[in-house]
C-alpha cells in the first residue's frame, strides 16, 4: 500500500532552535499532502494543506510566518516551525493522497513527528 | 452539533468480547468514511473504508447509516491488540476537491485479559 515517510521522528531541542521536518510519499505522487497537530488526548486538528509548487493554505489561527512549508516536488514537502518555543511542543503528523486519488480516496499518514521544546 | 462526533469512551471489555462504536456526521451529503486506527503515540492508521452500506474485513465490519447519518464499527472476538484510539474519519465537502478530513475526537478501547 502508499506509504508515507516522516523524518525525523523525534526532536528534542532548546527554545528559540528552528526545526525541520521531512514528509515524503513513497511510492506515489501527491500534490497535496496535509500537515496536522496532536496534543494529548485531543485529536488531529489541521494546520495547513501543502500544495506541490503553489504556497501553503492555512487554517485558521495557524502563523503562516511561524510555520514555513514548502512543497517543491510531488514526494516532499517539508514543515518548518520557526523559533519553537515550548508550546510549540506536539506531534507532528503529515497525510498524503495519490495525485490520481479522488476526493474520497483515503489519505496515507506519516509515522508523526514527536516535537518538544525545553 | 460537531461535524464528526464519537463517544470518547474509554471502553473496556474483556477479550473476546463483541464491542461497537458508533459515529454520527452532520453533513448528508457526505459520500464516503474511514475509520483509522491510533496508537498512542502513533500515526493514524487506516483500517477501513466505507462507501456504501458497509464494509468487512475478519473481525471487523463497518456500517453506513445514512439515514440516521451515522457509521459504526464492530469488533468481534476482541484481542489485546485491539486496544487503541479509533477515530472516525470524513472527507470535507465544499468548494473544490481539497481532500481535507474531518476527524472524530476517537473512541479509546481497552481490552483485558
Amino acid at each position: 500500500g502508499a506509504v508515507v515517510s516522516q523524518h525525523p521522528s523525534w526532536v528534542i531541542c532548546k527554545s528559540g532552535t528552528s526545526v525541520k521536518i521531512e514528509c515524503r510519499s513513497l511510492d506515489f505522487q501527491a500534490t497535496t499532502m496535509f500537515w496536522y497537530r496532536q496534543f494529548p488526548k485531543q485529536s488531529l486538528m489541521l494546520m495547513a494543506t501543502s500544495n506541490e509548487g503553489s504556497k501553503a493554505t492555512y487554517e485558521q489561527g495557524v502563523e503562516k510566518d511561524k510555520f514555513l512549508i514548502n512543497h517543491a516536488s510531488l514526494t516532499l514537502s517539508t514543515l518548518t516551525v520557526t523559533s519553537a518555543h515550548p508550546e510549540d511542543s506536539s506531534f507532528y503528523i503529515c497525510s498524503a493522497r495519490s495525485q490520481t486519488g479522488a476526493g474520497h480516496q483515503p489519505q496515507h499518514f506519516g509515522d508523526g513527528t514527536r516535537l518538544s521544546i525545553l | 452539533r460537531k461535524e464528526v462526533e464519537q463517544d470518547p469512551g474509554p471502553f473496556n471489555v474483556p477479550e473476546g468480547a463483541t464491542v461497537a462504536f458508533n459515529c454520527t456526521y452532520s453533513n448528508s451529503a457526505s459520500q464516503s468514511f474511514f475509520w483509522y486506527r491510533q496508537d498512542c503515540r502513533k500515526e493514524p492508521k487506516l483500517l477501513m473504508s466505507v462507501y456504501s452500506s458497509g464494509n468487512e474485513d475478519g473481525r471487523f465490519t463497518a456500517q453506513l447509516n445514512r439515514a440516521s447519518q451515522y457509521i459504526s464499527l464492530l469488533i468481534r472476538d476482541s484481542k489485546l491488540s485491539d486496544s487503541a484510539t479509533y477515530l472516525c474519519v470524513v472527507p470535507q465537502l465544499g468548494s473544490g476537491n481539497t481532500g481535507k478530513l474531518i476527524f472524530g475526537q476517537g473512541t479509546t478501547l481497552q481490552v483485558k485479559p
